[in-house]
């Protein structure tokens, strides 16, 4: 069964622009998570999706946003992108919690 | 908060060495415990995991085991090979935290690298 498919795989921004990726989650899966990762801060939590809704939210602003489709498919936004927000970005998908997540290979942000 | 802390890296072996990675958490309920494997320009994959105390967790000749009363998810390997070098990440998900199973908090991460 194909696994968790994000888009595009690398992406190269404009300080002040936004940005949206994309996570396609292995089928029959209805969670969806995102995490940042950096060099600095390692794997941070950035919200997780069920059912289209946020069940949890970690410690990011705003400009940090997500969605999820009624087919489970979800996208985070980044708006008014900053250099720090350059990092890979890694999509999770499970049945319904975190003890089976399948992680895909990641959306690498470059802001410049 | 739920925190991960993981020993300092990078971590350098010869082929067949035994490997030893430590990883102790603070949860405020009853987390399950993860061990993830980052093979370079990968995602994540999970490598084994434990969902109560005293469960040992095993896959690919890796192992840990939850240790409540020291709050410890030590990883383990006998005999390490080239292919193992990755950078690896012990993982908790606490049962009582808001939004219970629907986040994994991760320690830094240690490198490792296998000579052969």
């Amino acid at each position: 069964k194909a696994g968790v498919t994000q888009t595009p795989r690398y992406l190269i921004k404009t300080r002040g622009q936004q940005v949206t990726l994309s996570c396609s989650p292995i089928s029959g899966h209805r969670s969806v998570s995102w995490y940042q990762q950096t060099p600095g801060q390692g794997l941070q939590f950035l919200f997780e999706y069920f059912s289209e809704t946020q069940r949890n939210k970690g410690n990011f602003p705003g400009r940090f946003s997500g969605r999820q489709f009624s087919n489970s498919r979800s996208e985070m936004n980044v708006s008014t992108l900053e250099l720090g927000d350059s990092a890979l970005y890694l999509c999770a998908s499970s049945p319904s919690g975190v003890t089976e997540a399948f992680f895909g290979q990641g959306t690498r942000l470059t802001v410049v | 908060g739920d925190s991960v802390t993981q020993m300092e890296g990078p971590v350098t072996l010869s082929e067949e060495a035994f490997l030893t990675i430590n990883c102790t958490y603070t949860a405020t309920g009853y987390p399950s415990l993860f061990w993830y494997v980052q093979y370079p320009g990968e995602g994540l994959q999970l490598l084994l995991k434990a969902t109560k105390a005293d469960d040992k967790g095993s896959n690919k000749g890796f192992e840990a085991t939850y240790r409540k009363e020291t709050t410890s998810f030590h990883l383990e390997k006998g005999s390490v090979q080239v292919s193992d070098s990755a950078v690896y990440f012990c993982a908790l998900s606490d049962s009582l935290s808001a939004g219970a199973n629907s986040k994994l908090t991760f320690g830094k991460g240690i490198t490792l690298s296998v000579r052969p």
